[in-house]
């Protein structure tokens, strides 16, 4: 089955630092979608990429998909403590009724 | 917009025993997903009900099923539960529940087997 791994699963870096997490599938994407969940929390939803090589930001986030569509990528640019959390890509094999596969997470802390 | 709501929030039950999870979507959502999220695990899926018709299913023993009413509202049920069932049970719903669409999730129910 189809299968998203995420590296590195835990990440700690100082306030002001830069982030990132990668996102790695074992088959090609329709689409990679990217989750945040805080401390005590639930998943919330971030954003979606669908094209090739596709890059969107949010403010410090910068999101990315590769050209092949099997991996993704998010950058956070200068930390700060509300970053801290555990962030999850998510993917399908296509836009029928395959299910949401999540990856492993990254557990990003920060050292104030 | 009313979010996804779970009940209960925390929940205790001994090895053995069955428990029900309830789920209610957003309104106008019709995909209901279900997730086990453990410390060592991550979000691990269970199932997913569209149209009160369970349409994907993760690799889970069938001590756990669910079901879907014409409401879209959704119950999870584990039989005969273990210690290994204490975990963070969360539901998400989507419009369509296809990865097209992103998925809203509950606050989930902390389930605690003893």
């Amino acid at each position: 089955g189809q299968q998203v791994m995420q590296i590195p699963q835990y990440q700690h870096v100082q306030e002001g630092e830069d982030f990132t997490t990668y996102c790695n599938s074992s088959t090609t994407l329709s689409n990679i979608q990217w989750y945040k969940q805080r401390p005590g929390g639930h998943p919330v939803f971030l954003i979606q990429l669908v094209k090739s090589g596709e890059v969107k930001k949010q403010k410090r986030l910068t999101f990315q998909f590769g050209e092949a569509k099997k991996n993704s990528s998010l950058h956070i640019t200068a930390t700060q403590t509300t970053d801290v959390g555990t962030y999850f890509c998510a993917g399908a094999p296509n836009f029928g009724n395959e299910k949401l596969t999540f990856g492993t997470g990254t557990r990003l802390t920060i050292i104030p | 917009k009313a979010g996804v709501t779970q009940t209960p929030r925390y929940l205790i039950k001994t090895r053995g025993q069955q428990v029900t999870l309830s789920c209610s979507p957003i309104s106008g959502h019709r995909s209901v997903s279900w997730y086990q999220q453990t410390p060592g695990q991550g979000l691990q899926f269970l199932f997913e009900y569209f149209s009160e018709t369970q349409r994907n299913k993760g690799n889970f023993p069938g001590r756990f099923s669910g079901r879907q009413f014409s409401n879209s509202r959704s119950e999870m049920n584990v039989s005969t539960l273990e210690l290994g069932d204490s975990a963070l049970y969360l539901c998400a719903s989507s419009w369509t529940g296809t990865g097209l669409y992103e998925q809203y999730f509950g606050p989930g129910t902390r389930l605690t087997v003893t």
